[in-house]
């Protein structure tokens, strides 16, 4: 079963609007780790957000938000004013806290949503 | 500063030819990984060094063969590799492997093309 599901292959936003790129996750696992990556043409994974599954509040870092909800298993990533320099592939990603065997510590990616921004 | 710099950039490499690719981060990073990426796919991991030692080896081909010199020093050795084996190449490293947020930084890729 997929572990991390990202249902939107490609969004398009306007320039200065508000974008949300959906993941929802599958685990079993109470301590878990979300992550969010932008990955521009040029190929550099470019780590944006994080959020635990014990932090209370959702996560911020500039003109990114993580809408968490626990319940729904979902980590929605959400870009306010979006910018040109904002088009890339976007990549949610879970660490398992307690995966055991080689799984321990390592980072499930889901297969990415391409956003593009328009002027 | 949560640099990791990869070398080359971009490599073109016949299927009998040896090369190496090299990694090298200066955070006092204790965990380093090597991955593959398809164009538009996700990365998929090939390798975990945690404290200069391989721990985790995603039952990768033996043409591929990982080394971790010291602790900021990562190398990928290939040899008689495929075509099917052209992709992007990732480094990136953690603090360790498990510890807190423990978020990977990477490198910018290195892009090889066999031929």
């Amino acid at each position: 079963a997929q572990k991390i599901t990202q249902t939107q292959p490609g969004m398009f936003v306007q320039e200065k609007e508000a974008v949300t790129l959906d993941c929802t996750y599958d685990t079993s696992d109470p301590s878990y780790g979300l992550f969010w990556y932008k990955q521009p043409s040029s190929g550099e994974m470019i780590f944006l957000i994080y959020q635990g599954s014990y932090d209370q509040q959702n996560a911020t870092e500039g003109r990114y938000s993580l809408n968490f909800q626990k319940a729904r298993k979902s980590a929605n990533l959400v870009i306010s004013a979006s910018q040109l320099g904002d088009s890339a592939m976007y990549f949610c990603a879970m660490r398992e806290h307690n995966a055991g065997g080689t799984s321990y510590g390592k980072l499930t990616f889901g297969q990415g949503t391409i956003l593009t921004v328009h002027p | 500063d949560t640099e990791v710099t990869q070398t080359p950039k971009h490599l073109v490499m016949g299927m009998t030819n040896k090369k190496s690719l090299k990694c090298e981060q200066h955070m006092g990073h204790r965990a380093m990984y090597w991955y593959k990426q398809k164009a538009k796919k996700p990365p998929e991991l090939m390798f975990v060094y945690s404290y200069e030692k391989l721990s985790i080896n995603e039952s990768v081909p033996s043409r591929f063969s990982p080394e971790c010199p010291n602790s900021s020093l990562l190398n990928l050795h290939l040899h008689a590799l495929q075509p099917e084996d052209s992709a992007l190449y990732l480094c990136a490293s953690s603090q360790d492997r498990t510890s807190g947020s423990n978020e990977q930084y990477f490198g910018p890729g290195t892009r090889l093309t066999v031929t």
